[in-house]
Formats: C-alpha cells, sequence, structure tokens
C-alpha cells in the first residue's frame, strides 16, 4: 500500500499567516497517462471532508485563491496564503493513482 | 446538483451484518463510481471499497474478506453490507462520488453489545 506522510501532524497559527502542510507518498503518484491524482481536503470539526485541491493543483468550485498546491512524483505541499478563521480545521491528502487509495494522518491546523 | 445521503442503523452488535444505503442524485451511477470511507471517532480516513460506473468492485484488502458493494442504478443506490462486525468498525461511514469530490453527511455506526 502507499503510505501517505503528512507533515506537521499540528499547525498552530494566527489568523493572516501563511500555512504549509507537506504530503509525502511512499512511491511515486504518477500515472502512465502522466495525471498525478493527489487531492486535499479540509475536514471541519463536525463536518464532511471537502475537497480544495484535486490533481495536485486544481481549486475545486468554490474554493478561494488563497489555497494552492504544488509538488510531483512523491513530494505535495498545499500552501494557504492568508488563513482565515473558516480555513481551521484538520486536512488530508489522499492519493488515488494506486489501489488501494489512501489518506494521510491529517494536519491539524489551529490557532496559536 | 450532486448530493449523496448514507443511511442505515445506528446501533449494531458484534458479529452482526452492516447494511448501509447511499442514495444518490445530481449524477448517474453508470457515470461515476460511488466509494465508501470510513471515520474511526476522533481519527483518520479510511477508503474501504468503490464501485464503478461499469459495475465492478475493488476493496481494501483490510476488510475485503467481510465486505461487499452493490448497486441499483433504477433506484440511483449503492449499498455496503460488512459480515462479522467488531467494536472497531464503529466510526462514521461516508459514501462519496468518484473521484471523492461530493460527499454524503456520513451516517455514525457504533458497534457495541
Amino acid at each position: 500500500d502507499v503510505v501517505m506522510t503528512q507533515t506537521p501532524l499540528s499547525l498552530p497559527v494566527s489568523l493572516g499567516d501563511q500555512a504549509s502542510i507537506s504530503c509525502r507518498s511512499s512511491q511515486s503518484l504518477v500515472e502512465s497517462n502522466g495525471n498525478t491524482h493527489l487531492h486535499w481536503y479540509l475536514q471541519k470539526p463536525g463536518q464532511l471532508p471537502q475537497l480544495l485541491l484535486y490533481k495536485v493543483s486544481n481549486r475545486f468550485s468554490g474554493v478561494p485563491d488563497r489555497f494552492s498546491g504544488s509538488g510531483s512524483e512523491t513530494d505535495f505541499i498545499l500552501k494557504i496564503s492568508r488563513v482565515e478563521s473558516e480555513d481551521l480545521g484538520v486536512y488530508y491528502c489522499l492519493q488515488s493513482t494506486h489501489l488501494p487509495y489512501t489518506f494521510g494522518a491529517g494536519t491539524k491546523l489551529e490557532l496559536k | 446538483q450532486v448530493q449523496l445521503k448514507e443511511s442505515g442503523p445506528g446501533l449494531m452488535q458484534p458479529s452482526e451484518t452492516l447494511s448501509l444505503t447511499c442514495t444518490v442524485s445530481g449524477f448517474s451511477l453508470t457515470s461515476n463510481g460511488v466509494g465508501w470511507v470510513r471515520q474511526p471517532l476522533g481519527k483518520g480516513l479510511v477508503w474501504m471499497g468503490t464501485i464503478w460506473a461499469g459495475g465492478s468492485t475493488n476493496y481494501n484488502s483490510a476488510v475485503q474478506s467481510r465486505l461487499s458493494i452493490s448497486r441499483d442504478t433504477s433506484k440511483s443506490q449503492v449499498f455496503l453490507k460488512m459480515n462479522s462486525l467488531q467494536p472497531e468498525d464503529t466510526g462514521t461511514y461516508y459514501c462519496a462520488r468518484h473521484p471523492f469530490d461530493y460527499w454524503g453527511q456520513g451516517v455514525m455506526v457504533t458497534v457495541s453489545s
């Protein structure tokens, strides 16, 4: 199984800060057709996970442009340019290139 | 708009069989796959399995021997059945449209005697 390692597990921030979360996979997530199926989700307390970015860097409908994604092969980054209160919660990466699909353990973005 | 909604019993006894239904709208099950994801209380997300648009399935090997996913396209419903339940199967069960862009609200299942 592909192991997804997220760091840090906890990220204390102040509103307006920039935040970065790393997700590293145990093998390349590049598919034979060149697509990379690495996605990012935010789960706010008591809510379902919501898709932020798909295939590394594509913002899902309605996602603010302060969220951006980058990376390739096995190393990926989610950046929030200026954290707002509505961004607090747990962030997960998901790889859907290889079966079984696997999630990272989650990064809790919280206020300092 | 795309919607998914899970339904099923909230409390189960150990060794029983869990049956959950995911009712979808806004898309066709013959055009998109639907997967199930479990989240133990206070923990992370685990993919359990997916039924694809063509009707084939893939399962997580951790539960493969106990899990079955099927569908009724005429009713726009996807079904999860998992037997031999244990307390560690307790958690919230989500269905999600592949590629995991839209999710249901989830249903909490507690396995306890």
